[in-house]
């Protein structure tokens, strides 16, 4: 199995920072990563799929970089409403596996 | 429009099997490079990717839970069944199932609302 690891698992930080969470895979997965946001109690959503192409719908301060096994989240004007949950997925090889999760906070 | 939702008991005793049916809308299964797979999520913790299957009836599981999943499709019935196996406590989680498209080397796109299984005596 690919492993994925994520770093921070949890950050705080106040409304127009600029906020980057990275993922690194156990081995080189290409851009076959994504981002999801989750908030409590609802389903995840994805922000970011090829490791930064973004999904239709979703505001431009959130942008995606990275290849091979090092990625980067990052969001460029925090906004409350990015209070949440944030996981990383490869999906270059099954198991497609999560990483861990971040979790981040409005201060 | 795509929609999915995911159905199944809310309460399960330990070494029971559990039967989850995704009965999805906006996409048929039979189209090439279109997967649905199920993700769990126990309480307050990390998203974990159980199975998925595809188009062509690829069918794909998590190392770990092998043994004990079992995906199946109905496409005429736009429907997607996932049973597991001797369950445990550890299981209680919600189970979500999703679409996946460009034979899974795509995201999780659309989401089913997920339903929690408890899993206890």
């Amino acid at each position: 199995d690919i492993q994925m690891t994520q770093s921070p698992s949890s950050l705080s930080a106040s409304v127009g920072d600029r906020v980057s969470i990275t993922c690194r895979a156990s081995q080189s997965i290409s851009t076959y990563l994504n981002w999801y946001q989750q908030k409590p109690g609802r389903a995840p959503k994805v922000l970011i799929y090829g490791a930064s192409s973004l999904q239709r719908g979703v505001p431009t301060r959130f942008s995606g970089s990275g290849s091979g096994t090092d990625f980067t989240l990052t969001i460029s004007s925090l906004q409350p409403e990015d209070s949440a949950s944030y996981y990383c997925q490869q999906s270059y090889s099954t198991p497609y596996t999560f990483g861990q999760g971040t979790k981040l906070e409005i201060k | 429009q795509i929609t999915l939702k995911e159905s199944g008991p809310t309460l399960v005793k330990p070494t029971q099997t559990l039967t989850l049916t995704c009965i999805f809308s906006g996409f048929s299964l039979s189209t090439s490079g279109v997967g649905v797979g199920w993700i769990r999520q126990p309480p307050g913790k990390a998203l974990e990717w159980l199975a998925l299957i595809y188009w062509d009836d690829d069918k794909r599981y998590s190392p770990s839970l092998k043994t004990r999943l079992t995906i199946t499709k109905d496409t005429s019935k736009n429907q997607v069944v996932l049973t597991m196996t001797n369950m445990d406590p550890v299981d209680t989680a919600t189970y979500y199932c999703a679409h996946n498209y460009d034979s899974g080397g795509g995201p999780f796109d659309y989401w089913g609302q997920g339903t929690l299984v408890t899993v206890s005596s």
